[in-house]
C-alpha cells in the first residue's frame, strides 16, 4: 500500500520560497507507471493541480499555467522522495498542499494516493 | 481552460439516494475520475473511468458518463458518506487537470 508522508513549514513570508516534500513508501520515485502531483487547497482556488514529475527513461516535468515560472517539482531517488518549491510567494498562495500518486490504466490519470496534506500560511 | 461544473450542496436522508452531476463541455469524451473528501482529511478516489470502482470503495457508490454529465451515485446513503465530492478530468487542449468546484453532500 503505497503512503504519502508530507513535510514543510506552515508558515512563509511573502516573497520568499515555500517548500514542501513528500516521503514515499510502497512505490518507487521512478517508477515508470506513476506520476507524482502536487495539488493545493484553498476556499478560493478549490482543488488545483499544479503540477507533476515522472520518469519515463528520462525525468520529465510540468506544471500549472498559474504556477508555471515559480514552481519547480523535483524528485531524489536516494530518499525516493518528491519536493516542490514555489518561489516569489504572496498571500494568495496560502493553501494545503498536497502531494499524490497518478496512476493510468488506461486512458487519463487518476489520482489514487495522497499525502495527508500541509497547511501553508503565507504572511504578509 | 476547461470548466467543470458541479451543484453546491445536495441534501439527503439516510437509506435514500444521492446523485451528483458534474457538467463539462463534451464531457462524454472524457474519462470522469471523483473523490470524497471529509473534512480534515485528504481526497480519496471513489470512481475512476466513469465507473471503476477502487478495491475498498463500497458498491454503493457508481458513476456514470453518457454525455452531456457525468454523474457519481451513492445508494443507501450512510451518515458516514456525508462529506464533499469532487470530480475531476484531464484538459488535453490545456495539459491540465481540472476539477469540479465540490459538491456537499448532507446527510439530513
Amino acid at each position: 500500500q503505497v503512503q504519502l508522508q508530507q513535510s514543510g513549514p506552515g508558515l512563509v513570508k511573502a516573497s520568499q520560497t515555500l517548500s514542501v516534500t513528500c516521503a514515499i513508501s510502497g512505490d518507487t520515485v521512478s517508477s515508470n507507471t506513476a506520476s507524482w502531483t502536487w495539488i493545493r487547497q484553498s476556499p478560493s482556488r478549490g482543488l488545483e493541480w499544479l503540477g507533476r514529475t515522472y520518469y519515463r527513461s528520462q525525468w520529465f516535468s510540468e506544471s500549472a499555467v498559474s504556477v508555471r515560472g515559480r514552481l519547480t517539482i523535483s524528485a531524489d531517488t536516494s530518499k525516493n522522495l518528491v519536493s516542490l518549491q514555489l518561489t516569489s510567494v504572496t498571500p494568495d498562495d496560502t493553501a494545503i498542499y498536497f502531494c499524490a500518486r497518478a496512476k493510468a490504466r488506461r486512458g487519463t490519470y487518476y489520482f489514487d494516493s495522497w499525502g495527508q496534506g500541509t497547511l501553508v500560511t503565507v504572511s504578509s | 481552460s476547461y470548466v467543470l461544473t458541479q451543484p453546491p450542496s445536495v441534501s439527503v436522508a439516510p437509506g435514500k439516494t444521492a446523485t451528483i452531476t458534474c457538467g463539462g463541455n463534451n464531457i462524454g469524451s472524457k474519462n470522469v475520475h471523483w473523490y470524497q473528501q471529509k473534512p480534515g482529511q485528504a481526497p480519496v478516489l471513489v470512481i475512476y473511468y466513469d465507473t471503476d470502482r477502487p478495491s475498498g470503495i463500497p458498491e454503493r457508490f457508481s458513476g456514470s458518463n453518457p454525455g452531456n454529465t457525468a454523474t457519481l451515485t451513492i445508494s443507501r446513503v450512510e451518515a458516514g458518506d456525508e462529506a464533499d465530492y469532487y470530480c475531476q478530468v484531464w484538459d488535453s487542449s490545456s495539459d491540465h487537470y481540472v476539477f469540479g468546484p465540490g459538491t456537499k453532500v448532507t446527510v439530513l
